[in-house]
């Protein structure tokens, strides 16, 4: 069963700093999910990566498969950047069906 | 296009009832997966069906059931309700039985 950890649990940035979540998966995966959820619970996803690194506006996503270890970048935060962060991972074989998520970093960026 | 619909939005159940929630995925997705988000926590995986066939089976009771219908849309059927499993319950599809995952906003159960 894979271990998913997040860090931080917690994240207060003030507006326009750059910010990064931290993911750790402990076996061996098929795919990673960086997820946005905002208040009241609806889920977006970010990006799905197996290796490298991805970018999609302000957002950069970074996996390392060696370390099994990915990182999402947020350049120049933004107040409306402020979410729930998770990292979830897809197993390989016939566990690739099956997401195992973190718990999630709370972002609160000030204006 | 429309999104990943999910019915109802909120609904409170009382202990040992059964609740039926419902999912229709973006058009053309041909897998559905059930989440149940507890308050604070991630998102735990119940069930995955893609082609109307069950692909996934999380740790999850047997009084947790879900199917896939021939247009796509799924069910997930809880019974005996318990005051634990009140939750936040989402649904995602997507275009392949692995691949990028659309979230529907939940359907939010309380158990009293």
């Amino acid at each position: 069963k894979n271990e998913v950890e997040q860090s931080p649990q917690n994240l207060t940035a003030q507006e326009g700093e750059f910010i990064t979540i931290n993911c750790s998966y402990s076996v061996g995966i098929s795919a990673l999910h960086w997820l946005q959820q905002h208040p009241g619970g609806g889920i977006v996803s970010l990006f799905m990566l197996s290796s490298g690194k991805k970018k999609h506006g302000r957002l950069i996503a970074t996996i390392n498969i060696q370390e099994k270890h990915s990182s999402l970048h947020i350049t120049a935060s933004h107040p409306r950047d402020s979410a729930v962060y998770i990292c979830a991972v897809s197993g390989t074989g016939a566990g690739s069906y099956q997401l195992t998520f973190g718990k999630g970093t709370k972002l609160s960026v000030i204006p | 296009d429309a999104g990943v619909t999910q019915s109802p939005t909120h609904l409170i159940k009382t202990r040992g009832q059964q609740v039926t929630l419902r999912c229709s995925p973006i058009s053309g997705h041909k897998s559905v997966s059930w989440y149940q988000q507890v308050l604070g926590q991630g998102p735990q995986f119940i069930f995955q069906y893609y082609e109307k066939e069950e692909r996934g089976r999380g740790n999850f009771p047997d009084r947790f059931s879900a199917r896939q219908f021939p247009n796509y849309s799924s069910e997930l059927n809880v019974n005996a309700l318990l005051l634990g499993d009140s939750a936040l319950y989402l649904c995602a599809s997507s275009l392949y039985i692995t691949g990028e995952l659309f979230f529907g906003e939940g359907s939010r159960l309380t158990v009293l």
